[in-house]
């Protein structure tokens, strides 16, 4: 079944503590991307790949890295969490810029 | 950034009534991509359009892209409580990006 897996779904953490929201799709897609959603501003790229080795700040990056060692990972890694990084976080992968397939979601809290 | 307008914010209809929600920019489109999201999952593609001007039908859904290729429309015939969700447009604006709406939340009464 094609799919894009997160994890985790859900996740509660204190401010500072280093923390890494895993993605993988196994549908061979080159573009991969992180986007955050929070009410009344919808769903805001933090960052893009467009293949392996290949990553680009989206609309809001600051906070976050990201890496893409393989074509089916991109890792979303948050080196010291704040307050304002709650959010609800979902990993999307396509063909270029064809429809997304998104992954469940990881609701983050940060406390 | 480039900036996609969705109206209306929110929307409470009878089911059975016809609706239409809007997704409009300043700027020219390369593509547009209509998705529908439900509570706890991700958003689901509903369909893609490239050519100005463009309709699509999905059984009771109608999609039209605006000739100028700066706004697009999605029409709901005799809506039902399956249609509720989140209503989102997603546009490329000939970058590497993708720009996201900020949506239209759809209630139907049953």
């Amino acid at each position: 079944e094609a799919q894009v897996t997160q994890n985790p779904r859900y996740l509660i953490t204190v401010t500072g503590k280093k923390l890494t929201v895993t993605c993988s799709q196994n549908m061979n897609h080159e573009y991969m991307s992180w986007y955050r959603q929070d009410p009344g501003l919808g769903l805001r790229q933090i960052y893009y790949s467009m293949n392996v080795e290949v990553t680009d700040k989206g609309d809001v990056p600051e906070g976050y890295k990201v890496s893409r060692k393989e074509k089916r990972n991109f890792p979303l890694i948050l080196e010291s969490p704040s307050p304002n990084q709650t959010s609800l976080y979902f990993c999307a992968s396509s063909r270029t810029l064809g429809p997304q397939y998104f992954g469940a979601g990881t609701r983050l809290s940060v406390l | 950034t480039q900036l996609l307008e969705q109206s209306p914010q929110f929307l409470s209809i009878q089911e059975g009534e016809n609706l239409t929600v809007y997704c409009n920019s300043s700027s020219v489109f390369s593509s547009l991509q209509w998705y529908r999201q439900e509570p706890g999952e991700g958003p689901v593609l509903l369909v893609t359009v490239v050519t100005g001007g463009e309709v699509k039908k999905l059984k009771r859904l109608t999609f039209q892209f605006g000739d100028a290729r700066k706004d697009s429309s999605l029409h709901i015939t005799a809506a039902q409580p399956g249609d509720t969700g989140l209503y989102l447009c997603a546009a490329n604006f000939g970058n590497e990006k993708l720009t996201f709406g900020t949506g239209t939340r759809l209630t139907i009464i049953p």
